[in-house]
């Protein structure tokens, strides 16, 4: 079974700065997706940024990018320039290519809270 | 124009009740989901069915009945709720292929005196 690890339960950047968010996941597949949600205090789960795993090059939304490195099953996010409008949890999530009973599942992080300081 | 919607938003009842979230989506998708988010926000699948068939039921308690009248509608019906069931449950959906990302509804938060 896929797992899906956030190690940062928290973190914080001022506002306009760089932050990262970490993921790893451990998975036997080859094919697979790669996403990353956004929940704010509102509750919506709100799609951030996805990842293909069979492409090299990182995908990239606006202010934020991933740093996908598949060989260490390592998926992060970068988010720039960082607004007062991005303080939320952030899950990161991942979804198999393979067919069967699996097949569209959202395996998910514990998540990381991000706060935005003015 | 929205999407994924669940009704109720808030749903507070007592222990033993049954009761039922009712989830609709708009999107032309034919893969729909629920999720269990829990008090510590771990999320997690309970159930997914593509074009009314059930395809995940991940060891949920059979006290949980899913039913897809049609693909663009997926209820949740639980029977003798208990407190553990106290949650925030999320509908979703998507097209089964590729990778189509999952459209979320706002959730339905579940309380249990």
């Amino acid at each position: 079974a896929q797992t899906v690890t956030q190690s940062q339960p928290e973190m914080s950047v001022q506002e306009a700065e760089t932050v990262t968010l970490s993921c790893t996941y451990d998975t036997s597949e080859s094919d697979y997706y790669l996403f990353w949600y956004k929940q704010p205090p509102s509750r919506q789960m709100i799609l951030v940024i996805r990842q293909e795993a069979y492409k090299q090059q990182n995908a990239t939304e606006n202010r934020f990018s991933v740093n996908f490195q598949k060989a260490a099953k390592s998926f992060s996010l970068k988010i720039s320039d960082s607004q007062l409008g991005d303080a939320a949890m952030y899950f990161c999530a991942y979804r198999s290519a393979a067919g069967g009973t699996s097949y569209g599942k959202l395996t998910f992080g514990q998540g990381t809270i991000l706060t935005v300081h003015p | 124009d929205t999407a994924v919607s669940q009704t109720p938003k808030y749903l507070v009842t007592q222990m033993g009740n049954d009761k039922s979230i009712k989830c609709e989506q708009n999107l032309g998708h034919d893969t729909m989901y629920w999720y269990k988010q829990d008090s510590k926000k771990f999320l997690k699948i309970m159930f997914s069915y593509n074009n009314k068939e059930l395809i995940i039921n991940e060891t949920v308690p059979n006290r949980f009945s899913p039913k897809s009248p049609d693909k663009a509608h997926l209820n949740l019906h639980i029977n003798s709720l208990e407190l553990g069931d106290s949650a925030v449950y999320f509908c979703a959906s998507s097209r089964r292929q590729g990778n189509q990302p999952q459209h979320f509804g706002d959730g339905t938060r579940l309380s249990i005196l």
